[in-house]
C-alpha cells in the first residue's frame, strides 16, 4: 500500500501566479481533506472532498479551490498567489476518524 | 481563534525518563482527541487517540490522559527514546464532522530526547 502521495514535494512560484497540487489516497479511502501547515504552526483545514464535492471548508478565501476526481485522487488550485500563501501543503484520506497524511507539498511563494 | 493550544513549543527529556505533552482546548463539542507525530520531510503520522468518554487510553510506551472539566489533555511516553524526537500535534474533532474528519490542530511541540 503506497499511502497517501502527495506531487510535486516542493514548488516555488512567483506572487500572482496560479498553482496545482496533487494527491493520491490511500488505497481503499473516499474522503480527502487538504491542510495548510506554515511555519510554526499546526496544520490548518482548507477543505474536504467526498464523493467529488466540497463537503465542508475552512476559513480560506476562494482563491482555494479544489477538485476530487471518480478514483478519488484530488487537487488543490490557489489562484492570485501570495506571499503569505507559502506553506507546506498537507493533503489527508480517511475512512472513519483517522486520517493518514501525505509528506505534503512545500509551496514557496516569491 | 486557536481551539486547540499546545504552549509550549519544545521540550527536552533524558533518555529513559518520563516525557509529558500537553494540550489544551477550548471548544465543549469536541469528543475526540488525537496525537501526532511529525517527522522532517514527513506528513504527520497518528500515534493514539482518545474518545471524551474515556479518561485514559494506553498504548505500549504512549497514554494519553484526558481531563474534560479542565479541557486538558496530556501524552506521556515512557521511557523515552532518542526515536520519539519530532514534532508532536495534539488535535480535536466533534461528532457533528464525524464523517468529515476536520481535525483541529495544535501548534505542536518539538520533543528532543537526548541519549
Amino acid at each position: 500500500d503506497a499511502g497517501v502521495t502527495q506531487s510535486p514535494t516542493h514548488l516555488i512560484k512567483t506572487r500572482g501566479q496560479q498553482v496545482t497540487l496533487r494527491c493520491s489516497p490511500k488505497s481503499g479511502h473516499d474522503t480527502v481533506s487538504w491542510y495548510q501547515q506554515a511555519l510554526g504552526q499546526g496544520p490548518q483545514f482548507i477543505f474536504q472532498y467526498y464523493e467529488e464535492e466540497e463537503r465542508q471548508r475552512g476559513n480560506f478565501p476562494d482563491r482555494f479551490s479544489g477538485h476530487q476526481f471518480p478514483n478519488y485522487s484530488s487537487e488543490l488550485n490557489v489562484n492570485a498567489l501570495l506571499l503569505g500563501d507559502s506553506a507546506l501543503y498537507l493533503c489527508a484520506s480517511s475512512l472513519g476518524r483517522y486520517a493518514f497524511f501525505g509528506q505534503g507539498t512545500r509551496l514557496t511563494v516569491v | 481563534d486557536q481551539q486547540v493550544k499546545q504552549n509550549s513549543p519544545s521540550l527536552s527529556v533524558q533518555e529513559g525518563r518520563i516525557s509529558i505533552l500537553n494540550c489544551d482546548y477550548t471548544n465543549s463539542m469536541f469528543d475526540y482527541f488525537l496525537w501526532y507525530k511529525k517527522y522532517p520531510a514527513e506528513g504527520p503520522t497518528f500515534l493514539i487517540s482518545i474518545s471524551s468518554i474515556k479518561d485514559k487510553n494506553e498504548d505500549g510506551r504512549f497514554t494519553v490522559f484526558l481531563n474534560k472539566s479542565a479541557k486538558h489533555l496530556s501524552l506521556h511516553i515512557v521511557p523515552s527514546q532518542p526515536g520519539d524526537s519530532a514534532v508532536y500535534f495534539c488535535a480535536a474533532i466533534y461528532t457533528e464532522h464525524y464523517y468529515g474528519n476536520q481535525f483541529y490542530f495544535g501548534t505542536g511541540t518539538s520533543l528532543t530526547v537526548i541519549p
